[in-house]
Order: structure tokens, then C-alpha cells, then sequence
């Protein structure tokens, strides 16, 4: 299985960059997907490792995968851009999706 | 278009049953895998189950496993999750997502919120 760290959280300047990143056990070749989800809502996908960024996601979200980290980049970040982002990994070997523990972005 | 929604949520006794309900619009069920998360107040995220394309394989978190059905009904395009013998740890918001390549997960539903309590 994996475990799956992230920073409780992190805080940028607007029109600064935020990295966030996420913490695995080799990832083991897997794919290495991201979501945000802000208050009272639904999270919803903003990188696929597989198909990079679904329709509507703006470029200035990036994702990067090196040994045993994951990370999330937010460029030139805005206010709509605070939530929490949750990284997620599904492991094809045991048939089980495996979450981080999120990460709460605050917009200074 | 794509959408999920989920329903059959509530307040339930420890130790009672319940069935969640995830209707699927704008694609056809059974040819995608599907999952259930759930997120527990103030919480993160929690996988809970998953079951491939026309219910093939399904698995569950440790958490739930022996006390979970996943199934699906074609016929109506929904996905469902009955839970038994539920428990105070069982409260949580339910969502069923869509899972495409990679297991990356692309649609989600909007929640039903399940709390146990007596």
C-alpha cells in the first residue's frame, strides 16, 4: 500500500508560486493524480498524470513526480486558487486508491 | 454531459443499514470503474470501494470491508453502496467519482452526507 504525505499546509502571495507537494513510498510507477476542493463543495480534478489537465483547469497548474515526491505547482496564484488540494494515487497492484491527507492553501 | 448524483444519505442508527444511490447521466456505467470516497467531518479525504467496468472486481478500504456492497443497476445507469452495521465512524460525506486512466478520478457527485447516531 501507500502512504501518501502532504504538508498540513501552505500559504502564497497572490501572483506568488505555491508548490505543494506529496510525499510516497515510490509511487511504484503509478500514476499520481491531484484535486481541489474548496468549502462545501465537491472536489474536483485538476491534474491527471495521465492526461495532464482536464478542460477549464488553467495552465498555471503544473504536477512533477521526482523519486519519492509528488508536487503541485500553482503559478502566479490567485485568491480563487485557496482550498485544499488532495493528491491521490491508485494502485493498480491491490485494486485500492490510496489519498493524501490534503493540503489547505491560503492566499495571503 | 457528465453527471453524478448521489442520494439515500441520512441519519441512521449504530449498528443499522443503509443504501447510497449514484445516478449516472451523460455516459454509460457500466463501462467505467467507479468509486466511493468518503470524507468525515473537518477530515480529508478516505477511498472506500471500488468496482471495475461492469462490476467485474470490486475491493474496499480496511475501514469497510465485510460491512459494504458495491453494486450497479444498467438498467437505471446507478451505481450503489450498502453499508451495514454501521457505526459512529461511518459519518461522513459520500461521493462516487469516475475513474479513468491511470485511476485518476474525473467526475464526482455532489455528496450525500450519512451520519450515525443514537
Amino acid at each position: 500500500s501507500y502512504v501518501l504525505t502532504q504538508p498540513p499546509s501552505v500559504s502564497v502571495a497572490p501572483g506568488k508560486t505555491a508548490r505543494i507537494t506529496c510525499g510516497g513510498s515510490g509511487f511504484g510507477g503509478e500514476s499520481v493524480h491531484w484535486y481541489q476542493q474548496k468549502p462545501g463543495q465537491a472536489p474536483v480534478q485538476v491534474i491527471s498524470s495521465i492526461t495532464d489537465r482536464p478542460s477549464g483547469i488553467p495552465q498555471r497548474f503544473s504536477a512533477s513526480i521526482f523519486g519519492n515526491m509528488a508536487a503541485l505547482t500553482i503559478s502566479s496564484v490567485e485568491s480563487g486558487d485557496e482550498a485544499d488540494y488532495y493528491c491521490h494515487v491508485w494502485g493498480s497492484l491491490f485494486s485500492q486508491s490510496f489519498f493524501g491527507g490534503g493540503t489547505k492553501l491560503t492566499v495571503l | 454531459q457528465v453527471q453524478l448524483v448521489e442520494s439515500g444519505g441520512g441519519v441512521v442508527q449504530p449498528g443499522r443499514s443503509l443504501r447510497l444511490s449514484c445516478a449516472a447521466s451523460g455516459f454509460t456505467l457500466n463501462l467505467f470503474a467507479m468509486h466511493w470516497v468518503r470524507q468525515a467531518p473537518g477530515k480529508g479525504l478516505e477511498w472506500v470501494a471500488f468496482t471495475s467496468p461492469h462490476g467485474r472486481n470490486n475491493n474496499s478500504a480496511d475501514s469497510v470491508r465485510g460491512r459494504i456492497t458495491i453494486s450497479r443497476d444498467s438498467s437505471k445507469n446507478t451505481l450503489y453502496l450498502q453499508l451495514n452495521s454501521l457505526r459512529s465512524e461511518d459519518t461522513a460525506v459520500y461521493y462516487c467519482a469516475r475513474s479513468v486512466e491511470g485511476g485518476s478520478l474525473d467526475y464526482w457527485g455532489q455528496g450525500t452526507p450519512v451520519t450515525v447516531s443514537s
